[in-house]
């Protein structure tokens, strides 16, 4: 069946890193791909997505490419800030099966 | 401003005693879902709906029931609640009926716990 695949967490950093979170995944046909975050006490914001091979996501300085021939969608940003801080979410959709499927979350922590 | 809005955020009950989560969204969004999130787990699908009338199982659905009369209210019950259903609660909705393309829309969580 369909999967994500996180690092494990926690990712502590400090402020001005460079900061890479890894996302496999396994799907059948072709999936879309979303990263989330979840800021302490809030729901989950969606921050990017991709919903084809090779499209780039991008916001807030955050990026990531669909690489099918990986299957990865790795979480990238070149310089974190401490408001950065929070739980990342990898997930894939599917057409057809009105399911998401969502990695087990990344920690992040940025020290000023 | 665009929302998705559950209530109560946080709920502690007795095992057995019905309860019933409530979610709306103004998005006019034909998708709708619940998760629970739970430590080590991530996040998981108990239902979603497709549009009113219709919903569908999702990969825990033991122990949950749910109802879309409306496009824009999408209530999760909670028939008997026992301890293994305290979690944190999201409601979720989306543009597309099939769920894909667009992402989700978040609710800000329903922290339950049962005694």
């Amino acid at each position: 069946g369909n999967s994500v695949t996180q690092m494990e967490g926690p990712v502590t950093l400090s402020e001005e890193a460079f900061l890479t979170i890894n996302c496999t995944y396994t799907a059948t046909g072709y999936p879309s791909l979303f990263w989330y975050v979840q800021y302490p006490g809030e729901g989950l914001q969606l921050l990017l997505k991709a919903t084809k091979a090779d499209d780039k996501g991008s916001n807030k300085g955050f990026e990531a490419t669909y690489r099918k021939e990986t299957t990865s969608f790795h979480l990238e940003k070149g310089s974190v800030q401490v408001s950065d801080s929070a739980v990342y979410f990898c997930a894939l959709s599917t057409s057809g099966t009105y399911k998401y499927i969502f990695g087990t979350g990344t920690r992040l922590k940025v020290l000023a | 401003e665009a929302q998705v809005t559950q209530n109560p955020r946080y709920l502690i009950t007795v095992t057995g005693k019905k309860l019933t989560v409530t979610c709306s969204q103004n998005m006019n969004h034909e998708y709708m879902s619940w998760y629970r999130q739970d430590p080590g787990l991530g996040l998981r699908q108990i239902y979603y709906s497709m549009n009113v009338e219709v919903t569908d199982k999702g990969d825990v659905p033991e122990g949950y029931k749910v109802s879309r009369k409306e496009k824009r209210n999408f209530p999760l019950i909670l028939e008997s609640p026992s301890p293994n259903q305290t979690s944190l609660y999201f409601c979720a909705s989306s543009r597309s009926s099939s769920g894909t393309d667009y992402g989700y829309t978040f609710g800000s969580g329903t922290r339950l716990t049962v005694v």
